[in-house]
């Protein structure tokens, strides 16, 4: 079993719509969670980070942690064809290191 | 902060021979994190400095990978005798502990193929 999970997609939604990403993770110590997006050939970058249960808002995107659940997802408001585009999902525990999902690929179709 | 920077950005060598990345990472970061990537893989930790201090190494990672961080400063990553199944992008990432969120700045990698 991996660490992180994630569904590989493709995620196909219109533009307009909200994208939604999940995330599973085995390790119930880890106490931060992460999500980055990363373009063909590029390396990843960070959208946003969420440390404790609940939403977390900024602007277009949400991320929600359940640590009960072990669950992390990542909201899309008014996707754009700009955010085509593989999305990790990452957990650490202590920041010495981290484990990525495989991630999700994500088209948004105009 | 010009980002961080790794070098060379491909390297193509034969199969037995040893190579060495290096990357520098943004000043005054002290965190730095190296990660192989695989085609529709995520980064896979490998290694983890704070400061010269290697505190992390995966249990993934065999003994013909090293790295180093002799100053706090740059990092190398050596991979002995490689192998194809070596063949992948190798990310370094760094990032400042104490800051809000701890974010990681990946470089752009370097491309492995071994032949």
């Amino acid at each position: 079993q991996k660490e992180v999970e994630q569904n590989s997609g493709p995620l196909s939604v219109p533009e307009g719509a909200i994208a939604s990403l999940n995330c599973t993770y085995s390790d119930r110590g880890s106490q931060s969670f992460f999500w980055y997006r990363q373009y063909s050939g590029k390396s990843p970058e960070l959208i946003m980070s969420i440390y404790s249960n609940g939403d977390k808002e900024d602007g277009r995107f949400t991320a929600q942690l359940n640590k009960a659940s072990q669950y992390v997802s990542l909201l899309i408001r008014d996707s754009q064809p700009s955010d085509s585009a593989t999305y990790l999902c990452a957990a650490s525990y202590n920041f010495n290191k981290f484990y990525f999902g495989s991630g999700t690929k994500l088209n948004v179709k105009p | 902060d010009t980002g961080v920077s790794q070098d060379p950005r491909h390297k193509i060598t034969k199969r037995g021979q040893n190579v060495t990345f290096r990357c520098d990472p943004i000043s005054e970061h002290n965190r730095l994190y190296w990660y192989r990537q695989t085609l529709g893989q995520g980064p896979e930790f490998l290694t983890y400095f704070q400061n010269e201090a290697q505190l992390e190494k995966s249990r993934l990672l065999s003994d013909r990978f090293s790295a180093e961080r002799p100053k706090g400063s740059f990092s190398t990553l050596e991979i002995q005798r490689t192998e194809q199944g070596d063949s992948a992008m190798y990310l370094c990432a760094s990032s400042s502990s104490g800051t809000a969120q701890e974010t990681q700045y990946f470089g752009p990698g370097t491309r492995l193929l071994v032949l």
